[in-house]
């Protein structure tokens, strides 16, 4: 079964740091790219952050850029998002997502919450 | 950056009638098209990629239709699982993929 867990989400202040993972299994993990997508408490599907599928290509949302940073370890089937300077805004559910061939997102993991307050 | 437009907002049906959401991209996306189902407390499912084409297990009253920058997603006869967030997203130039805002299918 293709899964996806994330976790390392919790309550954070502002202008703190957190190191989400995402463990996956049950597909070639180093054949794919992955994504962050975000979802604030009553808002929409946001793209934070992606990573091609060596690792060699990551590309940010202009909201994260410079604050977040997106790496993956194949090794360990293991994705990860250092997060650092975060603000208010940044609170959200945070999905571990995996793209397809062709780029549609075909599997999310459960989501991990990241609270940002003082 | 492509902008996703979905509409309506919310859509209130009866069990058992049609619902028709639409979806228009600010340029064109060709049929590169992806709608997704979230149901409260869940993470989103995708039901539909290549504007047309249903994912794995997704009941076939589902359906979707479009290319370029207008599309639609159809629910023949909703039932009482199909009452959730839909929202529309393009993948034509990976890695900028943009969602919409979602259309809440909520019980008439």
């Amino acid at each position: 079964e293709v899964q996806l867990v994330e976790s390392g989400g919790g309550l954070v202040q502002p202008g703190g740091s957190l190191r989400l993972s995402c463990s996956a299994s049950g597909f070639t993990f180093s054949s794919y790219a992955m994504h962050w997508v975000r979802q604030a408490p009553g808002k929409g599907l946001e793209y934070v952050s992606a990573i091609s599928s060596n690792g060699g290509s990551t590309y940010y949302a202009d909201s994260v850029k410079g604050r977040f940073t997106i790496s993956r370890d194949n090794s360990k089937n293991t994705l990860y998002l250092q997060m650092s300077s975060l603000r208010a805004e940044d609170t959200a559910v945070y999905y571990c997502v995996k793209v397809s061939d062709y780029y549609y997102m075909d599997v999310w993991g459960k989501g991990t919450t990241v609270t940002v307050s003082s | 950056e492509i902008v996703m437009t979905q509409s309506p907002a919310t859509l209130s049906v009866s069990p058992g009638e049609r619902a028709t959401l639409s979806c228009r991209a600010s340029q064109s996306v060709s049929s590169n098209l992806a709608w997704y189902q979230q149901k409260p407390g869940q993470a989103p499912r995708l039901l539909i990629y290549g504007a047309s084409t249903r994912a794995t297990g997704i009941p076939a009253r589902f359906s979707g239709s479009g290319s370029g920058t207008e599309f639609t997603l159809t629910i023949s006869s909703l039932q009482s699982e199909d009452f959730a967030v839909y929202y529309c997203q393009q993948y034509n130039n990976w890695p900028s993929l943009t969602f919409g805002g979602g259309t809440k299918v909520e019980i008439k």
